[in-house]
């Protein structure tokens, strides 16, 4: 089906641990997004993309590392997971004139 | 910092009356104004979108903008209890490539 997928949806994983969210689109949406949310925060934005081994640096990026080495996937890595990383994590695919499109979403609990 | 302003609430509207929902931003470049809504639980789904001064109608949705006052509102006619959700304004930041978020508003309509 065409749109954007997250998995997994839920995670539960151990201090320490590495952890890869996938995000996958059909639209061949140049621009992707890795944001978080938490409660009182609001969507933080992580890393995001303006194309195939293009990323950068968003309001957290601390703790993360992104990839991208095809138009339709931009996962997203926690190299050593922190219960400050507990969240759910959106990816999102910007089609034209600047509309964000989410995915479902992904909650990550870091015991 | 660029921000983008919104009242968190909870806002509390009678069924069928008009909701009105309101955000600031602070980028006086921004071209780009977006209003999504988040269901608990969900992903923000865009709602409207509105690149110029004026208002936008989309059915019971009407978008007002006023690049002037750096002001952008959403009102909600014939409320019903399926609006109930969280409402997050969304600016383009100017001269970058990312989208700045409000935290949102919570609106609950009462049956």
């Amino acid at each position: 089906d065409a749109g954007i997928t997250q998995s997994p949806r839920y995670k539960i994983t151990e201090t320490g641990r590495q952890v890869t969210l996938m995000c996958h689109q059909t639209w061949s949406h140049s621009y992707m997004f890795w944001y978080r949310q938490d409660l009182g925060h609001g969507l933080r934005l992580i890393y995001y993309s303006a194309a195939a081994d293009i990323t950068d640096k968003g309001e957290v990026p601390d703790g993360y590392v992104v990839s991208r080495s095809k138009t339709e996937n931009f996962p997203l890595t926690l190299e050593s997971a922190t219960r400050s990383q507990t969240s759910v994590y959106f990816c999102a695919s910007e089609g034209q004139t600047d509309t964000q499109y989410f995915g479902p979403g992904t909650r990550l609990t870091v015991l | 910092q660029k921000e983008v302003e919104q009242n968190s609430g909870p806002l509390s509207v009678p069924e069928g009356a008009i909701a009105s929902l309101n955000c600031t931003y602070s980028d006086r470049g921004s071209q780009s104004f977006f209003w999504y809504r988040q269901y608990s639980g969900k992903s923000p789904e865009l709602i409207m979108s509105i690149y110029s001064n004026g208002d936008k109608e989309d059915g019971r949705f009407t978008a007002q903008l006023n690049k002037a006052s750096q002001y952008v509102s959403l009102l909600i006619r014939d409320s019903q209890p399926s609006d109930s959700a969280t409402y997050l304004c969304a600016v383009n930041d100017w001269g970058d490539d990312k989208i700045i978020f409000g935290k949102g508003t919570r609106l609950h309509i009462l049956p």
